[in-house]
C-alpha cells in the first residue's frame, strides 16, 4: 500500500517564476492538508481540501499561494512569483476523515535563489 | 488560539537510558493527540496517538498518555537506542479537528 506520494523531492526556482508542488494522497484518503516547514522549526498548517473543494485554508498567504485537489490527478500546491522567504520544506498529509490520523509525504524541500 | 509547548532541545542521552520529552497544549475541547518523529531529510512517521483522557498510546517501546486536567501528552521510553536519534513533535489536532498544531520539535541525540 503506497503511502503518500510527493512530487519533485527537491525543486530550485529563480526570484519571480512559478513553483508547482504535487501530492498524491494514500489510497482510499479523500482529505489533503499541506503544511510548510522553516529550517529548525516545526510544521505550520497551510490549507485542508476534499476532493474538489477548499475546507480550510486560514494557514495560507492571501497573495500567490493557492492549491487545489481535483476529481482527477493529484493535489497542487502553486505559489507565483517566488520569493527568498518562500525557501522551505513543504509536507503534504492525507487522512480517510476529518479528524483521524494525518500520513506524511516525504515533502519537497524548495530553495528560491 | 491553539498552541503546543515542547520541552527545548537538544536532549542528548546514552543508549539505554530513560528518555522523557515534556508536551503541554493549548486546545479548544479535547482534542485527538499525537507524536511524530522526523528522521533527518524525511517527512513525518506517525508514532503514536491517543483519542480521550487517560487513552495512553503506545509504539515501539515509546508511550505517552493523555492527561486532560494538566493538559499534557508526555512522551517516555525506558530504554533508547542510536536509532531513536531524531526530532520529535507533539502535536494536538486544533481547529475545528482538521489541522495538527505543531510546536518546534524536540531533537534527540543518542550516542552510544
Amino acid at each position: 500500500n503506497a503511502g503518500v506520494m510527493q512530487n519533485p523531492r527537491h525543486l530550485v526556482r529563480r526570484r519571480g517564476q512559478e513553483a508547482r508542488l504535487r501530492c498524491s494522497p494514500m489510497k482510499g484518503h479523500s482529505h489533503v492538508y499541506w503544511y510548510r516547514q522553516l529550517p529548525e522549526e516545526g510544521l505550520k498548517f497551510m490549507v485542508y481540501l476534499q476532493k474538489e473543494n477548499i475546507i480550510d485554508e486560514s494557514g495560507m498567504p492571501k497573495e500567490r499561494f493557492s492549491a487545489e485537489f481535483p476529481k482527477e490527478g493529484p493535489s497542487i500546491l502553486r505559489i507565483q512569483q517566488v520569493v527568498r522567504g518562500d525557501s522551505a520544506a513543504y509536507f503534504c498529509a492525507s487522512s480517510p476523515g476529518t479528524g483521524d490520523e494525518q500520513y506524511f509525504g516525504p515533502g519537497t524541500r524548495l530553495t528560491v535563489t | 488560539g491553539d498552541s503546543v509547548t515542547q520541552m527545548e532541545g537538544p536532549v542528548t542521552l546514552s543508549e539505554e537510558a530513560f528518555l522523557t520529552i515534556n508536551c503541554t497544549y493549548t486546545a479548544t475541547g479535547y482534542p485527538s493527540l499525537f507524536w511524530y518523529v522526523q528522521y533527518p531529510g524525511e517527512g513525518l512517521q506517525l508514532l503514536l496517538k491517543a483519542t480521550k483522557a487517560d487513552d495512553k498510546g503506545s509504539n515501539k517501546g515509546f508511550e505517552a498518555t493523555y492527561r486532560k486536567e494538566t493538559t499534557s501528552f508526555h512522551l517516555e521510553k525506558g530504554s533508547v537506542q542510536v536509532s531513536d536519534s531524531a526530532v520529535y513533535f507533539c502535536a494536538p489536532l486544533g481547529g475545528g479537528y482538521n489541522k495538527l498544531i505543531f510546536g518546534a520539535g524536540t531533537r534527540l541525540a543518542v550516542h552510544p
